[in-house]
C-alpha cells in the first residue's frame, strides 16, 4: 500500500513562471490537505479538499494560488507567476474520511520549490 | 503569540538520555498530534491523542486537556532519534470553517553518540 506520493520532489522556477505540484493520496483516501513550510517557519495549513470539492481554502493566499482534486487523478496545487517568497516546502497529507475526529493524516515527502 | 508553543526550540542530548519536549496550546482542540520530520524533510505521524497517554516503543506522549499541555518523551535516546519534532493541534478557527491542524514551530533534537 503505497503512501502519499508527491511530485516533483524538487522544482526550480524563475520569477513569473507557473509551478504545478501534484499529490496522489493513499489508496482509499478521499481527503487531501496542503501545507506550506517556509524556511525557518512552522507548517501552515493552506487548503483542504475532497474529490471535486474545496472544503476549506482559508489558508490559501488570495491571489496566484489555486488547488483542485479532480474525480480522477492527483490533487494539484498551482502557483501562477511565482515570486521568490513562494520558495518553500509544500506538503500534502491525506486521510480516509471525515466524520471521525480520530482520523490521522498521512504526509507525503513534500515538494521543495525554489524560485530564482 | 502563537496558538501552539513548543519548548525547547533546540535540544542536544547524549545517547541514552531521557528526552522531554513540551507543547502548550491556547485554543480548544479535538486532538493533538506529534510529528517527526527527518533531516531529509519527510514527515511521519508519531501519535494522535485527545486524552491521557500513549506509548510506542521508546516514545511516550501525554496530554493534559485542562492545562492545555502535552509532552513527548523519548527514553534511552539514540542518534537516529535526531530530527525535528512537531506538535500540531486539530482546531476550528474563530473564523469558522473546517477543523484544521495548527502547528508549533518544532523542536530540533540532536542526539550525540
Amino acid at each position: 500500500n503505497a503512501g502519499v506520493m508527491q511530485n516533483p520532489r524538487h522544482l526550480v522556477r524563475r520569477r513569473g513562471q507557473e509551478a504545478r505540484l501534484r499529490c496522489s493520496p493513499m489508496k482509499g483516501h478521499s481527503h487531501v490537505y496542503w501545507y506550506r513550510q517556509l524556511p525557518e517557519e512552522g507548517l501552515k495549513f493552506m487548503v483542504y479538499l475532497q474529490k471535486e470539492n474545496i472544503i476549506d481554502e482559508s489558508g490559501m493566499p488570495k491571489e496566484r494560488f489555486s488547488a483542485e482534486f479532480p474525480k480522477e487523478g492527483p490533487s494539484i496545487l498551482r502557483i501562477q507567476q511565482v515570486v521568490r517568497g513562494d520558495s518553500a516546502a509544500y506538503f500534502c497529507a491525506s486521510s480516509p474520511q471525515m466524520g471521525s475526529r480520530r482520523e490521522t493524516q498521512y504526509f507525503g515527502p513534500g515538494t521543495r520549490l525554489l524560485v530564482l | 503569540k502563537n496558538e501552539v508553543e513548543q519548548s525547547p526550540q533546540n535540544l542536544t542530548a547524549q545517547e541514552g538520555e531521557f528526552i522531554t519536549i513540551n507543547c502548550s496550546y491556547s485554543v480548544g482542540i479535538s486532538a493533538l498530534h506529534w510529528l517527526q520530520q527527518h533531516p531529509g524533510g519527510g514527515i511521519v505521524s508519531l501519535f494522535m491523542l485527545s486524552s491521557g497517554k500513549k506509548k510506542h516503543g521508546r516514545l511516550i506522549a501525554t496530554i493534559n486537556i485542562q492545562e492545555k499541555h502535552s509532552s513527548l518523551h523519548i527514553t534511552a535516546s539514540h542518534p537516529r532519534d535526531s530530527a525535528v519534532y512537531i506538535c500540531a493541534v486539530r482546531s476550528r478557527s474563530s473564523q469558522g470553517g473546517s477543523e484544521k491542524l495548527v502547528f508549533g514551530k518544532g523542536t530540533k533534537l540532536t542526539v550525540n553518540p
